[in-house]
């Protein structure tokens, strides 16, 4: 089973709004990602993961903020968007962080700002 | 930096031709190269992969053969079909966990 499941499909909220995007795996991966995908564009690096402690964050602004509770869940809070954050929201986990580690994708979040 | 060079598209193709989608990298180290395949409201799914040199990865028909002389992962497949009608994207990864993208490479295939 390589499957990392994604809610909600889709999001809609304004910009006061504080909403959460989940990701799950029981793959029992120990490395877990957030993207960030624009129409027509491949996807971007926004957090790593690595043993549920934050490896890499790319310099994302501070209205979204991660949070590993445990191995398998990944969470991506919300607060505070710009219509420019308007996206599909990609989670990713694999096995480590060895370049070998395949990734494997969810099917996203498909977010929009008002 | 890491980065990947896939060729521009869109690409059109009539059923059953054959596809090639050049791919090529800059990279310090050794990565691993993947292809993924991307449906149109959808997640990405992974293709195929080689993790060292001269290997071939392969799936549904699907091939790429990691050169490093050339510094080239190229996607090729025999015979397309409807179905194969997607985005793909060439993609490196090095240790520490990051990945590097190509642009994408939107593939339509009419009967």
């Amino acid at each position: 089973d390589t499957e990392v499941t994604q809610t909600p499909k889709h999001l809609v909220m304004g910009m006061t709004n504080k909403k959460s995007l989940k990701c799950e795996q029981h793959m029992g991966h120990r490395a877990m990602y957030w993207y960030k995908q624009k129409a027509k564009k491949p996807p971007e690096l926004m957090f790593v993961y690595s043993y549920e402690k934050l490896s890499i964050n790319e310099s994302v602004p501070s209205r979204f903020s991660p949070e590993c509770p445990n191995s398998s869940l990944l969470n991506l809070h919300l607060h505070a968007l710009q219509p420019e954050d308007s996206a599909l929201y990609l989670c990713a986990s694999s096995r480590g962080l060895a370049d070998t580690d395949t990734q494997y994708f969810g099917p996203g979040t498909r977010l929009t700002v008002l | 930096g890491d980065s990947v060079t896939q060729m521009e598209g869109p690409v059109t193709l009539s059923e059953e031709a054959f596809l090639t989608i050049n791919c090529t990298y800059t990279a310090t180290g050794y990565p691993s190269l993947f292809w993924y395949v991307q449906y149109p409201g959808e997640g990405l799914q992974l293709l195929l992969k080689a993790t060292k040199a001269d290997d071939k990865g392969s799936n549904k028909g699907f091939e790429a053969t990691y050169r490093k002389e050339t510094t080239s992962f190229h996607l090729e497949k025999g015979s397309v079909q409807v179905s194969d009608s997607a985005v793909y994207f060439c993609a490196l990864k090095g240790n520490a966990g990051k990945s590097t993208f190509g642009d994408g490479t939107t593939l339509t295939v009419k009967p």
